[in-house]
């Protein structure tokens, strides 16, 4: 079975600080890992991804994650928070694994971002 | 182009009705893919159509709930009858078939709300 740990409910950061949202993974084979956030009444938009070669990986509106493998976790991270980037982040994982169940998305509970200006 | 589309946005039915939402995956996409999310808990999986075939249906929660792809373009989830247990986001999601890591893209979602 594969899991995700989001284990902040909300994170407060001042604009222009550098942000974390924390996500930590289980899964029996090699992971697939995503991020998605969710602005206020809006759907899931895509950021970034990790599959395979560079641990660290770079997406959407200048954030980028860092996949540890040994830590089994997958933080999301921006160099300097924007008031704009106030919403809900989900973590999800995929296991490469390609038995039945195999496309499912599991995801963490979410995080709420809240940028202070 | 076109993401996922889904309509309706929101609806509000009573307690026993029927209520069928529908999705349009992004063109070319042959993966389709219907999550949740009720009450603030987390995103759960439904179900996962390759073209028109169920591929994956594990993650209905019961025989109140049935999904269509005819056609294999767009899908419906009809649930029938709703119960208050039902409200919440149910997401339309599609991805390009072949790698598990393809993108998967979500759409807007439709907000369901039982009363």
């Amino acid at each position: 079975a594969q899991s995700v740990a989001q284990p902040e409910d909300q994170v407060n950061v001042a604009e222009g600080n550098p942000l974390t949202v924390k996500c930590t993974y289980s899964v029996s084979g090699n992971p697939y890992l995503f991020w998605y956030v969710q602005y206020p009444n809006r759907g899931l938009q895509f950021l970034l991804k990790y599959i395979t070669g560079d641990n660290l990986v770079k997406g959407s509106y200048g954030f980028e994650a860092e996949f540890n493998k040994s830590q089994t976790s997958f933080h999301l991270k921006k160099p300097s928070a924007l008031v704009s980037d106030s919403a809900l982040y989900f973590c999800a994982v995929r296991d490469m694994w390609s038995g039945a169940g195999s496309y499912q998305l599991t995801f963490g509970k979410g995080t709420k971002l809240s940028v202070i200006p | 182009e076109a993401g996922v589309t889904q309509f309706p946005s929101h609806s509000v039915i009573e307690k026993g009705q029927t209520v069928t939402l529908r999705c349009d995956p992004i063109s070319g996409h042959d993966n389709l893919y219907w999550y949740r999310r009720v009450m603030g808990k987390e995103i759960k999986f439904l179900l996962h159509f390759v073209k028109e075939s169920k591929q994956d249906e594990s993650g209905m929660p019961n025989n109140r709930f049935l999904a269509e792809r005819t056609g294999g373009t767009y899908s419906t989830l009809k649930v029938q009858p709703a119960e208050l247990e039902d409200s919440g986001v149910y997401f339309c999601a599609s991805s390009q078939v072949g790698a598990l890591g393809n993108t998967i893209y979500f759409g807007e979602g439709s907000w369901l709300t039982v009363v």
